[in-house]
């Protein structure tokens, strides 16, 4: 059975940091691209980040370039997103996803999602 | 940066036929994901490549994707039907999704 556990998310000040993690199971973890989507409370979904299976390509949603960074450890079969300075329109449950990509990212699709955790910005 | 566009909400009749519309520039020329979300529940994809539905999806989702609207209708809605659907697309190396439409059966 594919699961992915997020975890790290908390109350942080403005300005801060956290790392979020995803682990992952039930599948070969290694041979998936995988992202990140953000939903703010009420709000829609929002994607954030994605990462190759290597970890050599990484994109990044404009509201988050420069601030946020995706990382992965296939022998662990983890997915990371530092989270840096972090601001109050940033919180938001943060779900890590399955890439299926069907041969492009033009075709590609999110087959499975963890159960997210929350990042709450506030002072 | 692109954009897709979605009617905030949607009533149907138990029994009846829901369209759930998603607008973007061209969008026929991309393919069309769309999403289910129910409250308090993660997304789950219930359709993708415009038309083709994930095994164990009842058949009575089915989309269409042409000219600038994606359409996810679904036939013979149930009261589980009840939820949020997104729309998703890739463009120019990211993924955008629309705003989303609460689905509502009564």
């Amino acid at each position: 059975e594919v699961q992915l556990v997020e975890s790290g998310g908390g109350l942080v000040q403005p300005g801060g940091s956290l790392r979020l993690s995803c682990a992952a199971s039930g599948f070969t973890f290694s041979t998936y691209e995988m992202i990140w989507v953000r939903q703010a409370p009420g709000k829609g979904l929002e994607w954030v980040s994605y990462i190759t299976t290597g970890g050599n390509t990484r994109y990044y949603a404009d509201s988050v370039k420069g601030r946020f960074t995706i990382s992965r450890d296939n022998a662990k079969n983890s997915l990371y997103l530092e989270v840096d300075s972090l601001r109050v329109e940033d919180t938001a449950v943060y779900y890590c996803a399955r890439v299926y990509s069907g041969g492009s990212n033009q075709r590609a699709h999110f087959d499975y999602w963890g159960q997210g955790t929350l990042v709450t910005v506030s002072s | 940066s692109y954009e897709l566009t979605q009617p905030p909400s949607v009533s149907v009749s138990p029994g009846q036929t829901a369209s759930i519309t998603c607008s973007g520039d061209k969008l026929g020329d991309k393919y069309a994901g769309w999403y289910q979300q129910k409250p308090g529940q993660s997304p789950v994809v219930v359709i993708y490549e415009d038309r083709k539905r994930p095994s164990g999806i009842p058949e009575r989702f089915s989309g269409s994707n042409s000219g600038n609207t994606a359409t996810l209708t679904i036939s013979g809605t149930q009261a589980m039907d009840e939820a949020d659907y997104f729309c998703q697309a890739w463009d120019s190396s990211t993924w955008v999704f629309g705003g989303g439409t609460k689905l509502t059966v009564l």
